[in-house]
Parts: C-alpha cells; sequence; structure tokens
C-alpha cells in the first residue's frame, strides 16, 4: 500500500525567503504526482500535476520535481509571500486512487 | 471547462441522525470519482471510489455508505452518524489529475 510522507510538518518563514516542500512515497509505480495547496477551512487547489515520465513542472515561483526511482518529489516555492501562507498537499496516483500526505503547514512572515 | 459541485459547505447533525452528501460533476462523461474524509490536523483519508454508475469501491469498513445513481452523480450517505463522523468530506474527479470540490464541513453533535 502507498504511503506519502511530508516533511517538515510546519514551517515558519520570513517574507522573501526560499523554501523547499519535500514528499516522498514508497512504491514508485506510479502514475502522476501532484501538488495541492490547501486554505484553512477551504478544498483543495491543484498547484503542480508531475506525470511519471516528467522530471519537473513549474508554474510561476513554483517549481516541483519528481524523482520516481528514489521516491521523492521537492516543490520549490521562489520568494515567499505572506499569501502563499497555506497547507501544501502531496498525492500520488497508483492505479484508480491517489493517496495523499499529511501537508505541511507553511506561514510566511511580513 | 470541467466543474465539480459539492453541497452542502456545512452541516451539523444530532448523533443518530441520517446523512447525504452530494456531489456532480460537470464537462466530462464517465469521470472516475471520489470521497475523501480530512479529520481536523490530518491528511486525507479515501473512502470511497466509483469508475461508473454503480460501481462502488470501499477502501476502509466505516458507518458510511456511497452510491452512483447517475454516470456524474456521487453521493455519500448514513443511516446513523456517529460523532466520530464529524470531519471535512471531498469529493474529488480525476481527468489528467485530481480535481477537488469545496467541501462540507460536517459536525455530528
Amino acid at each position: 500500500k502507498q504511503e506519502v510522507t511530508q516533511i517538515p510538518a510546519a514551517l515558519s518563514v520570513p517574507e522573501g525567503e526560499n523554501l523547499v516542500l519535500n514528499c516522498s512515497f514508497t512504491d514508485s509505480a506510479i502514475y502522476n504526482l501532484q501538488w495541492f495547496r490547501q486554505d484553512p477551512g477551504k478544498g483543495l487547489t491543484s498547484l503542480l500535476l508531475i506525470q511519471s515520465s516528467q522530471r519537473e513542472q513549474t508554474s510561476g515561483r513554483l517549481n516541483a520535481s519528481l524523482d520516481k526511482s528514489s521516491g521523492r518529489s521537492t516543490l520549490y516555492i521562489a520568494a515567499s509571500q505572506p499569501g502563499d501562507s497555506a497547507t501544501y498537499l502531496c498525492a500520488v496516483k497508483n492505479n484508480n486512487d491517489m493517496r495523499f500526505g499529511a501537508g505541511t503547514r507553511l506561514t510566511v512572515k511580513p | 471547462s470541467q466543474t465539480i459541485h459539492q453541497w452542502p459547505a456545512t452541516l451539523v447533525q444530532p448523533v443518530g441522525s441520517p446523512l447525504s452528501l452530494e456531489c456532480t460533476v460537470e464537462g466530462t462523461s464517465n469521470p472516475n470519482l471520489y470521497w475523501y474524509r480530512q479529520a481536523a490536523g490530518r491528511g486525507l483519508q479515501l473512502l470511497f471510489y466509483s469508475v461508473g454508475i454503480g460501481q462502488i469501491s470501499s477502501e476502509v469498513p466505516q458507518n458510511l455508505s456511497a452510491s452512483r445513481p447517475q454516470d456524474r452523480q456521487f453521493i455519500l450517505s448514513s443511516k446513523k452518524l456517529l460523532l466520530s463522523d464529524s470531519g471535512f468530506y471531498l469529493c474529488a474527479w480525476s481527468g489528467a489529475g485530481y480535481t477537488f470540490g469545496s467541501g462540507t464541513r460536517l459536525t455530528v453533535v
């Protein structure tokens, strides 16, 4: 059974810093990996989707990488802003379902 | 474009009462549909998924059930709610990636 782990569980940084969120998974036979953002009390917003054949995806200040063989993905956020404060969830898809990590709660201080 | 609707947004129900949460998808046919639950401070737990009408797979034994009466409709139900059923329920469909509804906050009192 696929297990997804995210570290750190929480992160607090000053505005302007570059930061990296980590995600690891136990079963490398994935179809894709997706990073989501969740604001308190809200649903999940998709940030980046990486197919199993891809190594990275970029959107604005966000860059996600995938190393399938080692079971790892990172989400890089450049020049962080207070509006980036949220919980970031990593999810991997095997077969017909997607497994989630517990998330990293990010706080960016002005 | 594809959209997913989930309602109600919040719900407070007494212990022992029934439950029905509805999710509908627009702009796609024969989607894979999912129900997840997120307990306070915890990750998302897959409850049910469906690959077609009348086809439901359950991930964990629980007090809940799911049904898919139409291609783009997915319903989460319970005959008698327990306190432990409280949580944030999310419906999703999968295309290239997953798209989630806005969630239902259920509080069982």
